[in-house]
């Protein structure tokens, strides 16, 4: 099963672009990067999901090196509402790998 | 679409007390979740679903129960209950493994 490790906390302000990465190294052919974004007393909400290379939608970017060892979810110009933890997730689509697990997480604290 | 919908919002019960938290979901997912978490910590998985009929059981089902009779709903049973089962519980489904969507949460004390 593909473990990932991600750092405790960031902090980051208003403004600025922040990078979240997740180590991953033991990833399996078939496995994909998803990442979660919780607020505090709410569920955990989808943002990105990747497999390689690079991903956008409206809300974040997902960049994976060929190796795809980790991965680096990117906020751009974040806000205070950013505010949350972000969890890294590693699996199989089709089965349930550990994809049923989450970590930690990172703690993302911005600032004015 | 309502979602992932749970209740009660909150309760707390005495120790040795019984309940089941309600997860229902209208996006006709195959695969429904039980997830916790304590303060400041991460989710821990207690039993998941692949489909009605089906359960297995996660990192923490000690203390736990479940039932899937239809795709809607996911029941988790709590029997004499500890104090260690204070947490925030957390009902999920998805069309696959990712992209789960979450419920609003359970908030459940125990004393």
């Amino acid at each position: 099963l593909a473990k990932t490790t991600q750092p405790i906390s960031m902090d980051s302000y208003e403004g600025q672009e922040v990078n979240i990465t997740c180590s991953h190294n033991n990833i399996a052919t078939n496995d994909y990067i998803t990442w979660y974004q919780q607020f505090p007393s709410q569920g955990p909400r989808f943002i990105i999901q990747g497999y390689k290379t690079k991903v956008t939608n409206e809300v974040a970017s997902l960049f994976i090196p060929a190796d795809r060892k980790s991965s680096t979810l990117s906020l751009p110009r974040v806000s205070l509402s950013d505010t949350a933890v972000y969890y890294c997730l590693v699996g199989d689509l089709n089965n349930a790998g550990n994809m049923l697990t989450f970590g930690g997480g990172t703690r993302l604290m911005v600032k004015p | 679409n309502a979602g992932v919908t749970q209740t009660p919002k909150f309760r707390i019960l005495k120790i040795g007390q019984s309940m089941t938290l309600q997860c229902t979901q209208d996006m006709n997912h195959n695969y429904m979740y039980w997830y916790r978490q304590d303060p400041g910590m991460g989710l821990k998985l207690i039993y998941y679903s692949v489909g009605a009929g089906i359960t297995d059981k996660g990192e923490v089902p000690n203390g736990y129960n479940v039932s899937r009779s239809t795709t809607e709903d996911f029941p988790l049973r709590l029997e004499l209950a500890a104090p260690s089962q204070t947490s925030v519980y957390f009902c999920a489904s998805s069309p696959r493994w990712d992209s789960k969507y979450f419920g609003p949460g359970t908030r459940l004390t125990v004393t």
